[in-house]
């Protein structure tokens, strides 16, 4: 099946810093991916969506100049969180979706920002 | 508007007891269903999906799932539950073929008491 590869699963980081966030698949190609961000004991919100070779589209109240998407490739889409606050510490979970493996999504990655 | 419903925030089940966890859709077109599973700290995992065909679908750990179209309804049932299914669960619709994003509901969590 359809396997995606996001690092790093976990992650602290200072506040005003930036941290990057991977998201490759490893044995698929997709045009279109999704950035979504979880609080705790909350659902998965969609933060934005990725198509390759385009700018992302962020949905209302995620601020784009924060949340850098960078869709490099087929298979391969960073998310960079810029001068990092508390407020951003979350689980923040990437997706791909295809039409032959359909919606695949990678283990997530815990972010605190202290 | 598209939007996942699941009315139950929070259910308790005894072990061997059967279980049904709701979800209700509202979508446009003719939707793909799905049901995940997180446990804490925890990534996704699909326990089943419904695009068509046969209305009652089998997926992983003896869950299965009835689409009812005249209730927007996608249920999850499992005849009985093991103490190891006490996690988080989440409906979820998207079109995997038109390379929308999922929405997802708010989820419910189920405890298992022995």
């Amino acid at each position: 099946g359809a396997v995606v590869s996001q690092h790093p699963s976990w992650v602290i980081c200072k506040s005003g810093t930036s941290v990057k966030i991977e998201c490759r698949s490893l044995d698929f190609q997709a045009t279109t991916m999704f950035w979504y961000r979880q609080f705790p004991k909350q659902s998965l919100m969609l933060m934005a969506t990725s198509n390759e070779g385009s700018k992302a589209t962020y949905e209302q109240g995620v601020e784009k100049d924060k949340f850098l998407i960078n869709h490099a490739s087929l298979t391969l889409s960073t998310l960079t969180v810029t001068s990092a606050h508390p407020e951003d510490s979350s689980f923040y979970i990437c997706s791909w979706v295809s039409r032959y493996d359909g919606y695949t999504f990678g283990s997530g990655t815990r972010l605190t920002v202290v | 508007a598209q939007s996942v419903t699941q009315p139950d925030i929070h259910i308790t089940v005894s072990e061997g007891a059967s279980l049904e966890l709701r979800c209700n859709y509202s979508y446009g077109a003719t939707p793909y269903l799905f049901w995940y599973v997180q446990s804490p700290g925890q990534g996704l995992q699909l326990l089943l999906k419904y695009f068509s065909g046969d209305t009652l679908v089998q997926g992983i750990k003896g869950f299965e799932a009835e689409f009812k179209r005249s209730q927007s309804s996608f249920n999850l049932r499992k005849p009985s539950v093991h103490w190891s299914d006490a996690a988080e669960y989440f409906c979820a619709v998207g079109d995997e073929q038109a390379g929308t994003a999922l929405i997802f509901g708010k989820g419910t969590t189920l405890s298992v008491s022995s």
